[in-house]
């Protein structure tokens, strides 16, 4: 069963310091999603791509937040300078372009700032 | 934008019984409304969603209804097992999905045995 690959799974790292998450969606998904999950609450919406172009940017904190997907295949975003309330889970997923499409997620990367 | 509740943040059933997880959102042009499943350490996994062209879909021990009048939608677990325990998300967005989901809280469901 294809899924969404992320890495790494986990990273810990002091702030000020710059960090990257990488996403490989399934194959065939134009549509890719970035969101945060802090600890015990549900995810939120962070930066949509339909192949390599944002959809939907308004909740990225653009001054330290950015992400690309250059090839409209896969994605990173990075963190420059990361804070302590950027400790989280990042998570990525994907769906197939246009409406009545699910959306499958990855495993995550639990971001740990100190 | 969008505002999901959900209700309750912690339910605690005896395996076997059933359990109800409800949600209510905010903005009436939402017309999509999957539920997740997220044990510990991974992503969420899809378990049932549901269009608003419909009012009640079922899978095997699963299913989900939508009041649109409303604004309201819940989660129906039947013959729980221990395996059923885990955070549930509701969710909603317009555009059939395509847009970026909006997540409730959750629900951390609770079997005992």
């Amino acid at each position: 069963e294809a899924e969404v690959a992320q890495s790494p799974r986990y990273k810990i790292t002091e702030k000020s310091q710059a960090v990257a998450f990488w996403c490989d969606p399934i194959s065939g998904h134009a549509t890719l999603y970035w969101y945060r999950q802090i600890l015990g609450q549900g995810p939120e919406l962070l930066v949509q791509f339909q192949d390599e172009s944002v959809v939907d940017d308004s909740q990225l904190p653009k001054d330290r937040f950015s992400a690309e997907r250059l090839k409209g295949v896969d994605s990173t975003l990075k963190i420059q300078p990361a804070e302590l309330g950027d400790s989280a889970m990042y998570l990525c997923a994907s769906s197939l372009p246009g409406s009545q499409r699910e959306q499958y997620f990855g495993p995550g990367t639990r971001l740990t700032v100190t | 934008g969008e505002n999901v509740e959900q209700h309750p943040s912690t339910l605690s059933v005896q395996e076997g019984d059933s359990a109800v997880i409800k949600c209510t959102y905010s903005d009436s042009a939402s017309n999509y409304f999957p539920w997740y499943k997220q044990e510990l350490g991974k992503g969420p996994q899809l378990i049932i969603d549901i269009r608003s062209n419909v009012g009640e879909k079922k899978d095997q021990r699963i299913a989900v209804t939508l009041n649109k009048t409303a604004k309201h939608f819940s989660l129906h677990i039947t013959e729980t097992q221990p395996e059923d325990s885990a955070v549930y998300f509701c969710a909603a967005s317009k555009g059939g999905g395509a847009d970026g989901l909006t997540f409730g809280k959750g629900t951390h469901l609770i079997i005992q045995p």
